[in-house]
């Protein structure tokens, strides 16, 4: 059974920082990994997708990469500003069409 | 449309009482699924539509759950005799993937169902 890890649950950092969010998931068998971004009350913005050929995917001050062997995916988001507060979310998508979430982690950017 | 739409966004019952929550996926979106989200927890899968065949409902959690999706576009996920656990927030997701596992999925803002 696919378990999703996100490693810290939540992180404060000053505005400015570059920072690292991790994902762990137990299963390489995966089609996809995607990275959302959840603001409070809000539905889930897609921020990045990596198909399981790719090692990275980049988006402005976001970079994602993956690493299936490890079962690993890391979303590094530079120079941090009090906007990026937030919570990601990284989920795996395997054969079987669903999304398999982590819980999260929840950062805020201080001023 | 130009986003996934739901409705409502908010939504209070008494205990015992049912609710349906509705979905308007992307325009022309053939896979639709259906999240639940408890607070503070990632979102969690209930069931999967590609058009209108309803191919995997193993994430509802009781026979009080049902989902439909009738000509293939808006979705509706029926919760009959709420009780208290169903507090949570429903989330719609589509894709243009027909592929099961392939596709970018795009969510909604969800609903949000409190039960007193």
């Amino acid at each position: 059974k696919q378990e999703v890890t996100q490693i810290p649950a939540a992180l404060s950092v000053p505005e400015g920082e570059n920072l690292v969010l991790n994902c762990s998931f137990t299963d390489s068998a995966i089609y996809n990994l995607q990275w959302f971004r959840q603001d409070p009350g809000k539905g889930l913005t897609s921020l990045l997708l990596i198909q399981s050929s790719q090692r990275e995917q980049t988006s402005g001050r976001l970079n994602a990469s993956l690493d299936k062997s490890s079962g690993r995916s890391t979303l590094y988001i530079a120079a941090s500003q009090p906007g990026d507060s937030a919570t990601y979310l990284c989920a795996v998508n395997s054969n079987t069409g669903k999304l398999i979430f982590g819980q999260g982690t929840t950062l805020q950017v201080k001023p | 449309g130009a986003g996934v739409s739901q409705s409502p966004r908010y939504k209070v019952a008494k205990r015992g009482q049912d609710v349906a929550l509705r979905c308007d996926p992307i325009s022309g979106h053939v896979s639709l699924f259906w999240y639940q989200q408890a607070l503070g927890q990632g979102p969690e899968f209930l069931t999967y539509f590609q058009n209108e065949a309803q191919l995997d409902k193993s994430g509802l959690p009781s026979d009080r759950f049902f989902a439909e999706r009738p000509e293939g576009s808006v979705s509706t996920l029926k919760i009959q005799r709420t009780q208290q656990e169903d507090s949570a927030v429903y989330l719609c997701a589509s894709s243009s993937s027909a592929r099961p596992g392939t596709g970018e999925l795009f969510f909604g803002e969800g609903s949000r169902l409190t039960v007193l």
